[in-house]
């Protein structure tokens, strides 16, 4: 059963980029025709896809975040990465990655975790 | 985008009370809706694919249905461990996008 697991700093000062790493476990991120996928959810709202990445390298963004956004995906390591730019407040989430089909569901999901963008 | 709304945004039931969620979407989706609940400081956990399927090892409590714009995702018996938020999610067409979630607690 693979597991994600999610790691970088928890806090991020403004106008700063934000970056983060998923690291997959227990199965290939090459195998398998899979999405590699970034998603974030502020304290007590709503989920935001922000992008994903197939293990080609082709990515698709969210375009409310498109500009700032750049994932990408490590195979020898088996894992992937978000780079958030210019981060403000609003950018304050827990931030999840999680697997999924070329349009399909989200499954499984890391742990998820939480940046804080402060100064 | 397709928008996703969820009704209602937050609902108190009985245990062993039948709970009815919705999820309309701002266009036609065919059936290409998920449900997901999620507990407090948990990740999200899919219970539905396909707007009916039942994912595995869900109990068989949860189920799903609709279909183009309209959907209903249904607890027959609540149990207290399904206090949860449950959210819709579209993959019709990127970017993917979510319901706005629905609050379930209990009476």
């Amino acid at each position: 059963q693979v597991q994600l697991q999610e790691s970088g700093p928890g806090l991020v000062k403004p106008s700063q980029t934000l970056s983060l790493t998923c690291i997959v476990s227990s199965g290939s991120i090459s195998s398998g025709f899979y999405y590699w996928n970034w998603i974030r959810q502020p304290a007590g709202k709503g989920l935001e896809w922000i992008g994903r990445i197939y293990i080609s390298g082709s990515t698709n963004y969210n375009p409310s975040l498109k500009s700032r956004v750049t994932i990408s995906v490590d195979t020898s390591k088996n894992q992937f990465s978000l780079n958030l730019r210019s981060v403000t407040a609003a950018d304050t989430a827990i931030y999840y990655c999680a697997r999924g089909g070329e349009l399909s569901w989200f499954d499984p999901w890391g742990q998820g975790t939480l940046v804080t963008v402060s100064s | 985008d397709i928008q996703m709304t969820q009704s209602p945004s937050s609902l108190s039931a009985s245990v062993g009370d039948r709970v009815t969620i919705t999820c309309q979407a701002s266009q036609d989706i065919v059936n290409y809706l998920n449900w997901y609940q999620q507990k407090p400081g948990k990740a999200p956990k899919l219970l539905i694919y396909d707007a009916s399927n039942l994912q595995t090892g869900v109990p068989s409590r949860f189920s799903g249905s609709g279909s183009g714009t309209d959907f209903t995702f249904t607890i027959t018996s609540l149990q207290p461990e399904d206090i949860a938020t449950y959210y819709c999610q579209q993959y019709d067409n990127l970017p993917l996008t979510f319901g706005g979630g629905t609050k379930v607690e209990i009476k």
